[in-house]
């Protein structure tokens, strides 16, 4: 994998639902791992950073993990709830000179009532 | 705190026209970066700053300027407004490099060249 790659790309899940999508990376020159929410008309707002191999993340209903061997962090959400309703943004931070963060394209996740 | 701050929200602008797109924070951090956003892509940075003049290109800074005279303000310039140009720009900052430090992003700026 040469870029950052989020799917499913869309998911429309029903209130109640618990949900799980997909960040993969390069497993090479890993630093870090960023997660961030962008609901539509606001800014993306951070979730998480993670750095570590078996990094657990957890804010409230949602969480995350990390696999820097592989190359994947899931993102799950449990019992969705409409307000969960938002684009959900990786990037990975591979360190050197530039401070780049390499964004994904995003999963847009629409939570029915 | 007011965060990132960015103006305008929405600007049209005619080929040929320039114009600043403002960003300032008041968070104190030194690190701030200009993204900008396409349908269908993730967010491409265009340039970023380490601190007070210190500025470097991104992904594709090809068509703009940026400067940091202060630590709280990074200005994006567009000299000669192209079609191409059309997107969502962002304005983000960090207290430190990406290692474990969240960005921090404005609301963005809708700009339109027609």
């Amino acid at each position: 994998i040469l870029n950052v790659e989020q799917s499913p790309q869309s998911l429309h899940v029903q209130e109640g639902d618990s949900t799980n999508f997909t960040c993969s990376f390069p497993s090479s020159n890993f630093y870090a791992l960023h997660w961030y929410r962008w609901e539509t008309a606001k800014s993306p707002e951070a979730l998480f950073v993670m750095t570590l191999n078996g990094d657990e993340k957890k804010k409230g209903r949602i969480s995350a993990t990390l696999n820097t061997k592989e190359g994947y962090s899931y993102l799950y959400i449990k019992g969705s709830q409409p307000e969960d309703s938002a684009t959900y943004l990786c990037a990975q931070y591979s360190g050197g000179s530039n401070y780049k963060l390499t964004f994904g394209k995003g999963t847009l996740l629409t939570v029915n009532p | 705190n007011a965060g990132v701050t960015q103006t305008p929200k929405f600007r049209i602008l005619k080929i040929g026209q320039s114009m600043t797109l403002q960003c300032a924070q008041d968070m104190n951090h030194n690190y701030m970066y200009w993204y900008r956003q396409d349908p269908g892509m993730g967010l491409k940075l265009i340039y970023y700053s380490v601190g007070a003049g210190i500025t470097d290109k991104g992904e594709v800074p090809n068509g703009y300027n940026v400067s940091r005279s202060t630590t709280e303000d990074f200005p994006l310039r567009l000299e000669l407004a192209a079609p191409s140009q059309t997107s969502v720009y962002f304005c983000a900052s960090s207290y430190s490099t990406g290692v474990g430090q969240p960005q921090h992003f404005g609301d963005g700026t809708r700009l339109s060249i027609l």
